[in-house]
């Protein structure tokens, strides 16, 4: 394990609140992303990072920002905007982003909860 | 527009019965397409893909381009095999310039003693 880490494991959020979870990894690859997952629903693609300073929106983005200021931190927000925000989260990193055959390497995840 | 469908949610067998994750998918260009599995208290993690055509923990899974299928088997299935499986394909992302991972629902696999 280690590679990549997520903070915290359990999140809390109450109305109208933004929060943000971490996203960190040591294994110097360029592309990093964040999934949703929901029961039932798989792994849902919110957005992607192929470089530092630069990111793409994913299937379901409304709701969410990124950022991606350093190679290996790629934290996201969720914004209040989100209506339906409690999921469990992953983030994953892959060397480069641009290759069909890159295996992704995945985070422990976070659990974001609603009060 | 791409799309990886697990018809089974849940699948349970017995120690030692074949097992088969059903795992089919569509995709208008040549797909790449992977296993990922996921144990109770583990994080995601790759189990195969189908351009390394290699058996881990038991495991094959062979691309069939006309039924547009990629299943997973093991010929005797230990309760250890127990976690979610999804089934992924990886296409190119059109109006970007990377490659973007799809994943099905997930199956989540019961072996019984």
């Amino acid at each position: 394990d280690g590679g990549i880490t997520q903070s915290p494991k359990y999140l809390f959020r109450k109305e109208g609140q933004n929060v943000t979870l971490s996203c960190e990894q040591n294994l110097n690859h360029d592309a990093m992303y964040w999934y949703r997952q929901d029961p039932g629903q798989g792994l849902r693609l919110i957005y992607y990072s192929q470089i530092v300073n630069d990111f793409q929106k994913g299937d379901i983005a409304e709701g969410y920002s990124v950022s991606r200021e350093k190679k290996e931190s790629f934290p996201l927000t969720v914004t209040s905007a989100q209506k339906n925000p409690t999921a469990f989260y992953l983030c994953a990193s892959s060397i480069w982003g641009y290759t069909s055959q890159e295996t992704q390497y995945f985070g422990p995840g976070t659990r974001l909860l609603v009060l | 527009a791409q799309r990886v469908t697990q018809p089974e949610k849940l699948l349970s067998v017995f120690k030692g019965a074949p097992v088969e994750l059903k795992c089919n998918y569509s995709y208008s260009g040549s797909p790449e397409l992977f296993w990922y599995v996921q144990y109770s208290r583990q994080r995601l993690q790759l189990l195969l893909r189908h351009i390394s055509r290699e058996s881990i923990k038991g495991f094959t899974a062979d691309l069939n381009k006309g039924e547009t299928s990629f299943h997973l088997k093991k010929p005797f299935a230990q309760e250890e095999d127990s976690a979610m499986y999804y089934c992924a394909l990886s296409g190119f992302n059109s109006g970007g310039s990377n490659y973007k991972l799809t994943f099905g629902k997930g199956t989540l696999l019961t072996v019984n003693p």
